[in-house]
């Protein structure tokens, strides 16, 4: 699987939209952007994920670069109860399809 | 709501005293996996099954761990003897394999303390 790169830590006003990036510049052809996060004190929560299209559900918008190296999770109102680490992974399938590596992720802080 | 359940939530043991942990898959999921996290290593892949066959058990220390799924409903994750190294929380996650991507969802953990 790709490995990411994301920034260690980030602030965002309440109500106000965060941006989380991620880079993912090996990623290859077959693998999909997968974002988690993680509240403390709690298993990782699903978000959402995408192959090459932009992506929206009830929690977040996923954007992904046209060449598919790096992309963007948007909450687009941030409330208190968003603070937590967040994760973008990359995964896709071979022989032992399915693994899945975490790496540091960025840790969100919403202010009031 | 179907969710992933991990037993027990908490459990505090002495050095080299067996440990399991137990983890029911949301039903119809095919692969399950373990992973541990703490302050220092952050979350790590320990084992993984698909279809109850062990599919990667790498990040594992072989000596003292063990991981089975006895059937569909029930992986287990076993530390004989531990050691107060192994404090972390062990989290379980199952997800639906087919074809390219597939979700996984996680369960609220076991935390562990070894004294």
């Amino acid at each position: 699987d790709a490995k990411t790169t994301q920034p260690p830590s980030m602030d965002c006003a309440e109500g106000r939209a965060a941006n989380l990036p991620c880079n993912h510049s090996t990623i290859s052809g077959n693998e999909y952007v997968y974002w988690y996060r993680q509240i403390h004190s709690q298993g990782p929560q699903y978000i959402i994920h995408g192959l090459k299209n932009n992506e929206t559900n009830e929690m977040a918008s996923l954007i992904i670069t046209e060449d598919r190296k790096s992309s963007t999770l948007i909450l687009p109102h941030a409330t208190l109860r968003d603070t937590a680490v967040y994760y973008c992974i990359v995964r896709g399938f071979n022989t032992n399809a399915g693994k899945s590596t975490f790496g540091d992720g960025t840790t969100l802080t919403v202010k009031p | 709501d179907a969710r992933v359940t991990q037993t027990p939530r908490h459990k505090v043991t002495e050095m080299g005293q067996e440990v399991t942990m137990r983890c029911q898959p949301i039903l119809g999921h095919n692969t399950v996996f373990w992973y541990r996290q703490t302050m220092m290593q952050g979350l790590e892949l320990l084992a993984y099954f698909r279809n109850r066959a062990p599919l990667d058990d790498s990040g594992m220390p072989k000596d003292r761990f063990s991981a089975e799924m006895p059937d569909a409903t029930l992986a287990t994750l076993k530390i004989q003897p531990s050691e107060p190294r192994d404090s972390a929380v062990y989290f379980c996650a199952s997800g639906l394999v087919q074809g390219f991507g597939n979700t996984i969802y996680f369960g609220e953990g076991s935390w562990l303390t070894v004294v």
